[in-house]
């Protein structure tokens, strides 16, 4: 099945720092959308993208549509110990099912 | 109830037993999905309902069987569950195909 590929697998970072990661795929798509994963509970909706070039802020977070389609961007600033967790690109075309990425798995160390 | 739930939390079952994953959302959204998490391999799709009455195989979905009688319930079962069926299992629904996704809390299951 088609793939998404995320990076970094995982950060290790110290609070206060900032955080990039990207997701990017072979196929063109449509919509991207950015989910946070805390331990033990359901990936979280953070933003979600439906225009080439778009950028869009969620608090502290900061998502970008790529403006060849095929790929997306996430930025976290200023990280604190609650950004703990995995985040997930997914992507769509049209009304197509969603595609995960394997997740980046962020530690933010005091 | 609110959003979604799922039901048991966890459970461990052993290999051959039949067991049905409960998934209920009060959103009255349309669609809805069963995702397996395995560790490095992201969220894969096992099956989807556009509405109720209907469903779709996704990435995975041998081994597992749904139904959508209502738009509220969607269960996954596993007629004789086998050991690579140990995973998280997640249910999510969205208003419409291809809308954005809200998920459930999920259920871990392991089968010895």
């Amino acid at each position: 099945g088609q793939q998404l590929n995320q990076s970094p697998q995982s950060m290790f970072i110290q609070e206060g720092e900032d955080v990039s990661m990207n997701c990017t795929s072979s196929s063109i798509f449509n919509t991207w959308l950015w989910y946070k994963q805390d331990p033990g509970e359901g990936p979280v909706l953070l933003i979600a993208l439906y225009k080439a070039g778009e950028l869009t802020s969620n608090g502290r977070l900061t998502a970008q549509f790529g403006t060849t389609r095929k790929d997306s961007f996430l930025n976290i600033s200023a990280s604190i110990p609650s950004d703990v967790g995995i985040y997930f690109c997914a992507g769509r075309r049209n009304t197509d099912k969603l595609i995960f990425g394997t997740g980046t798995r962020l530690q933010v160390f005091p | 109830i609110a959003g979604i739930t799922q039901a048991p939390t966890s459970q461990i079952l052993a290999a051959g037993r039949r067991m049905t994953l409960r998934c209920t959302q009060d959103m009255r959204h349309n669609a809805m999905y069963w995702y397996r998490q395995d560790l490095g391999l992201g969220l894969r799709l096992i099956h989807y309902s556009n509405t109720a009455g209907t469903t779709g195989k996704g990435e995975v979905p041998d081994g597992y069987s749904v139904s959508r009688a209502n738009t509220d319930d969607f269960p996954l079962t596993l007629a004789s569950a086998v050991p690579s069926q140990t995973s998280v299992y997640f249910c999510a629904s969205s208003d419409s195909a291809g809308g954005e996704q809200f998920f459930g809390p999920g259920t871990r299951l392991t089968v010895l």
